[in-house]
Order: C-alpha cells, then structure tokens, then sequence
C-alpha cells in the first residue's frame, strides 16, 4: 500500500514565525504534491514537484517555498506565516506518467495567531 | 483551463438509502478520481476511474468519458459513508500531473 506522511497533524504557529510542513511517501513516486484546503474553496495546489530539486508552481504559491532534495521527501516553507495561512494543509504522490494516481496523507491542520 | 461540476453539493439519507453523486467534466481527461473525506479530513481513494465502471463492495462508479461525466452509487448507506466525496480529473490537454477538483457533494447519513 501506498503510505503519505505528513509531519504533524495540528501545528500552531505565530505571525511572521517560519515554518516547515514536511511530507514523505515510500512508494518511490515522481510527482509530490502541496494543497491547502479550506471550507467553500475546496483543495487548491500550491506547488508541486516532478523531481528531485525541481519545482513548479500550482495555484496559489504567494507566500510559500518547497524543497524537495530527496525523492521521498517534499517540504513546505511558510517563510513569515499570516493568519490567512491557517488552512488545512495536504501532501500527495504519484507516479510519473501511465496511471498517475495520486495519494495523499492525513494532513496538517495549521493554525497562525 | 477544464472545469469541474459535482452534484448534488449537499446530501442527507436514511441510513440503507442508496444514492448517486454526479461529476461533470468540461474535457477530455486522462485520470479521474473519486476520493472520500472523512470527518479527520483524510482523503480515502475511492476509485481511479477514467473509463468504464468499477465495483468495490457497496461503491462502483462509471464514467462515460465521451459524454464527460462519472458517477458514484452508494448503495446500502452507512453512518460511516458521511464526509464530503470529491471528484478530481487531469485534463489531456492540460498538465496530466495536475488534478482538477470539483467542490465536493457533502453527505450526511442518519441513523
């Protein structure tokens, strides 16, 4: 079975605090996923990556960085987290072309005061 | 860019009411998937379902790609089904690492 984790299952974090989200998949996928979710606006991507230490911006990447140095691997950056950061936070992987599935983990549920 | 429509965005049953959840596509795709959200906010893959139809227990889902639409049945609802069921495609035309979500049909089943 395909296995996301993600760091932390609630965080919270003041404004202008740096702050990481990490998230790992062990089923050697390509492609890694950012989403925030929040109520009304459904999942929105922030950024993904299709390999190691390449990037591309979804959506909504104002205000946020990744890295992703290892396959396995995939960060979120909030460089000075805002109140209007709080928002449910989703990582996901999949594969790289053929049925790209993607999976997620269980999320972080992030609150800036 | 492809839009994504679900419907209904709102349900209630009785709990052994059956039901079904609407998607609708504006392109072709390449990848469409049924997730399921429970109450903790983790998404559950349901099916990946570009084509045809899929049995899993009391879900199965087709999807009429021609005529850009999947449906999801419920049948014999459960309390457990509740949470919000979302539809996500990957447009041909588009990025296919991409998913295009739908807002989601939020289920609630009685007792």
């Amino acid at each position: 079975d395909v296995k996301v984790t993600q760091s932390s299952r609630y965080l919270v974090k003041r404004t202008g605090e740096k702050v990481f989200l990490e998230c790992v998949q062990d089923m050697d996928h390509e492609n890694m996923f950012w989403y925030r979710q929040d109520p009304g606006l459904g999942l929105r991507l922030i950024y993904f990556s299709y390999d190691v230490k390449m990037k591309e911006k979804g959506d909504i990447p104002e205000g946020y960085s990744v890295s992703r140095e290892k396959k396995e691997r995939f960060s979120l950056i909030l460089e000075s987290a805002s109140t209007n950061q709080t928002s449910m936070y989703l990582c996901a992987s999949s594969r790289a072309g053929g049925r790209n599935e993607q999976f997620f983990g269980p999320g972080t549920r992030l609150t800036v005061l | 860019g492809i839009q994504v429509e679900q419907s209904p965005p709102d349900l209630i049953l009785q709990e052994g009411a059956n039901s079904t959840l609407r998607c609708n596509f504006s392109d072709s795709v390449n990848n469409l998937q049924w997730f399921h959200q429970n109450p903790w906010g983790q998404l559950i893959n349901l099916f990946y379902i570009p084509s045809g139809t899929k049995q899993n227990g009391r879900l199965s889902a087709t999807t009429v790609a021609t005529e850009r639409y999947s449906l999801l049945y419920i049948s014999s609802s459960q309390t457990t089904d509740s949470g919000v069921y979302f539809c996500a495609v990957a447009s041909l035309a588009g990025n296919n690492r991409k998913l295009i979500w739908g807002l989601g049909t939020s289920l609630a089943v009685n007792p």
